[in-house]
């Protein structure tokens, strides 16, 4: 089944500790992205991916990583959270930037 | 920049009326996409739109796209309660590999 999973679905943790939220794609995509979804805020762009080693900033990339080693997985990490990264996460793909991508569950991430 | 905006954000419609969601662009984006999430759940593509005057329909949903107008719509007919769920679209200019969503449209179908 053609799937974007990623982990963990949900987070609880505190300030300053180190957090890398998987994700990973089965479908062979080039393109890859992390999103953040506040209320009121619709979807934020965080980093997309063009390729494997290709990676770039989106809207609102301060407090973030990533990086896309394969092409199948792109993590994010957050070096030190921070009470302001608390949202829900989410990562999608697509073969070609010009398709509709596939969004992945989602991660819901509190940060104490 | 690119800037898009959704109105309206909340819409609570009666079953079996028919209603428009729009979603305003600021500039040039000649690729426009509508998403749809049930509460809880993740995003599914609905429609993706790439050149001017294109329309696209699936059941009982409508999306057309005027990139002189800058503006992409929505059209629900005769709504019913599976459609309740959020509407989001999405623009990109170009080959620009960014893209910017608006605030989303919660769509409230009531009996």
């Amino acid at each position: 089944e053609a799937q974007v999973t990623q982990n963990p679905r949900y987070l609880i943790t505190v300030t300053g500790k180190k957090l890398t939220v998987t994700c990973s794609q089965n479908m062979n995509h080039e393109y890859m992205s992390w999103y953040r979804q506040d209320p009121g805020l619709g979807l934020r762009q965080i980093y997309y991916s063009m390729n494997v080693e290709v990676t770039d900033k989106g809207d609102v990339p301060e407090g973030y990583k990533v990086s896309r080693k394969e092409k199948r997985n792109f993590p994010l990490i957050l070096e030190s959270p921070s009470p302001n990264q608390t949202s829900l996460y989410f990562c999608a793909s697509s073969n070609r930037v010009m398709e509709p991508q596939h969004f992945g569950d989602g991660t819901r991430l509190s940060i104490l | 920049e690119l800037k898009v905006e959704q109105n309206p954000l909340f819409l609570s419609m009666q079953e079996g009326k028919n209603y428009t969601i729009y979603c305003d662009y600021s500039t040039t984006s000649d690729r426009l996409y509508w998403y749809r999430q049930d509460p809880g759940k993740s995003l599914e593509s609905l429609f993706v739109l790439l050149s001017n005057g294109a329309v696209k329909q699936e059941g009982r949903l409508m999306a057309s796209l005027d990139t002189k107008a800058r503006l992409s719509t929505l059209h629900i007919t005769a709504a019913v309660h599976d459609l309740s769920a959020t509407y989001f679209c999405a623009g990109a200019s170009g080959t620009a590999s960014k893209l910017t969503f608006g605030t989303g449209t919660r769509l409230q179908v009531t009996l």
